[in-house]
């Protein structure tokens, strides 16, 4: 079965800094994808950065990158450059790409970005 | 704006009724997805369709049924509510280039009293 765990419940950073949020995962599919989406105070959930798990490089989206590391199955998120607007939940995600509809979130880490 | 719709924003409704929630995916989008939200038991997957046809089912409650129109908007019709179900309901959809990456609408927050 898979499994996600985040295991920081809220996280602080200095505006300007960088963050890393953490992420591991536990699953027996040989091909599977990792994602993470922000959800605002507002309530949506905004898909941010993907990787797939035969993907050779990290995986980067503007100030998004994913530091993968497979052996130790992990998918952190870096947010670089930490804005205001970055303060909120973040979710670690997992899909089989056998079955993509089987995706598994984990409980989420709160980011507070300070002034 | 992911582009995803679901209406309504809000729902408040009583113990025992039942409610119909919409989601119209975005433009070409074929696979439509729905998940819960609650606090006690996090993002939850509930069902997916294709094209109108269920194609796979998560932890959807047999109170709980789904479909998807032609046009390819699709309802989440919710009965005999219970306190328990009061949650945020999202739905998602893929296109078929990269399905893996789903697209969420703005969520339906459902209270039951």
């Amino acid at each position: 079965a898979q499994k996600i765990t985040q295991t920081q419940p809220g996280m602080f950073v200095q505006e300007k800094e960088a963050v890393t949020l953490d992420c591991t995962y536990d699953t027996s599919d040989p091909s599977y994808g990792l994602f993470w989406y922000k959800q605002p105070s507002s309530g949506e959930m905004i898909f941010l950065i993907y990787q797939g798990s035969y993907d050779q490089q990290n995986a980067t989206e503007g100030r998004y990158s994913l530091n993968f590391q497979k052996a130790r199955k992990s998918a952190n998120l870096v947010i670089s450059a930490s804005q205001l607007g970055d303060s909120a939940m973040y979710f670690c995600a997992m899909s089989s790409l056998y079955n993509n509809n089987d995706m598994r979130f984990g409980a989420g880490t709160r980011l507070t970005v300070k002034p | 704006d992911s582009g995803v719709t679901q209406t309504p924003k809000h729902l408040i409704t009583a113990t025992g009724q039942r409610v119909t929630l919409r989601c119209s995916p975005r433009s070409g989008d074929l696979s439509v997805y729905w998940y819960q939200q609650s606090l006690d038991q996090g993002l939850q997957f509930l069902i997916q369709y294709y094209n109108g046809e269920e194609r796979a089912k998560g932890n959807i409650l047999e109170r709980f049924s789904a479909q998807q129109f032609p046009d390819l908007h699709s309802e989440l019709n919710l009965s005999s509510l219970e306190l328990g179900d009061s949650a945020l309901y999202f739905c998602a959809s893929s296109p078929e280039y990269r399905p893996y990456e789903q697209y969420f609408g703005p969520g339906t927050r459902l209270t039951v009293t």
